[in-house]
């Protein structure tokens, strides 16, 4: 079955450097999204990502969907300590399921 | 809008107990989804209905695990005899539709089987 490789499992940084989490599938995507889970909350969806090649920005958040729709990126600029939590990425399946990485976790030291 | 209503948060029972998790969509979202999540094994689709109807239960570990729909506001899982191994934090989500498949999720219940 589709599965989503998530990289790294776990990062920890200064406030104010930046971040990147990688996500990488075994088949290629309709679509990728991305969620923010806060420690302690649920799962918030960011956005997703469709095109081939696609990139898109929130703020500090860059997100990109490789040209072959089988990997995607998250880099955050200036990590604040408001960022901190997992970030997961999904690839949706046959019908409505997603799939789920695992996720990053990303701990922010001011 | 309310969001994705879940009840209770927080379960605390006994192995061999029945535990009952409850669940109300947003309205108008045809898509639900009940989710695991433990460290070990991450966020896990448990089973998801359209239209209050069941699609896929593959995610659902034993015949422990059921999931009913009545209604298009109302969603129940539950788990007969409870086990330590259940013990996790279980999701409801929702969408809306097929190409929109941003998923809503709840805040979640905190199951603890002692």
């Amino acid at each position: 079955g589709q599965q989503v490789m998530q990289i790294p499992q776990y990062q920890h940084v200064q406030e104010g450097e930046d971040f990147t989490t990688y996500c990488n599938s075994s088949t290629t995507l309709s679509n990728i999204q991305w969620y923010k889970q806060r420690p302690g909350g649920h799962p918030v969806f960011l956005i997703q990502l469709v095109k081939s090649g696609e990139v898109k920005k929130q703020k500090r958040l860059t997100f990109q969907f490789g040209e072959a729709k089988k990997n995607s990126s998250l880099h955050i600029t200036a990590t604040q300590t408001t960022d901190v939590g997992t970030y997961f990425c999904a690839g949706p399946q046959e019908g409505n399921k997603l799939v789920f990485g695992a996720g990053t976790i990303l701990r922010v030291k001011s | 809008d309310a969001g994705v209503i879940q009840s209770p948060r927080h379960e605390v029972t006994e192995m061999g107990q029945e535990v009952t998790l409850r669940c109300k969509p947003i309205s108008g979202h045809d898509y639900l989804f009940w989710y695991r999540q433990t460290m070990m094994r991450g966020l896990e689709l448990l089973i998801y209905f359209n239209n209050n109807v069941p699609i896929d239960d593959s995610g659902m570990p034993e015949d422990r695990f059921s999931a009913k729909m009545p209604n298009a506001s109302f969603s129940t899982l539950k788990i007969q005899p409870s086990e330590p191994r259940d013990s996790a934090v279980y999701f409801c989500a929702s969408s809306r539709g097929y190409r929109d498949i941003e998923q809503y999720f709840g805040p979640g219940t905190r199951l603890t089987v002692t």
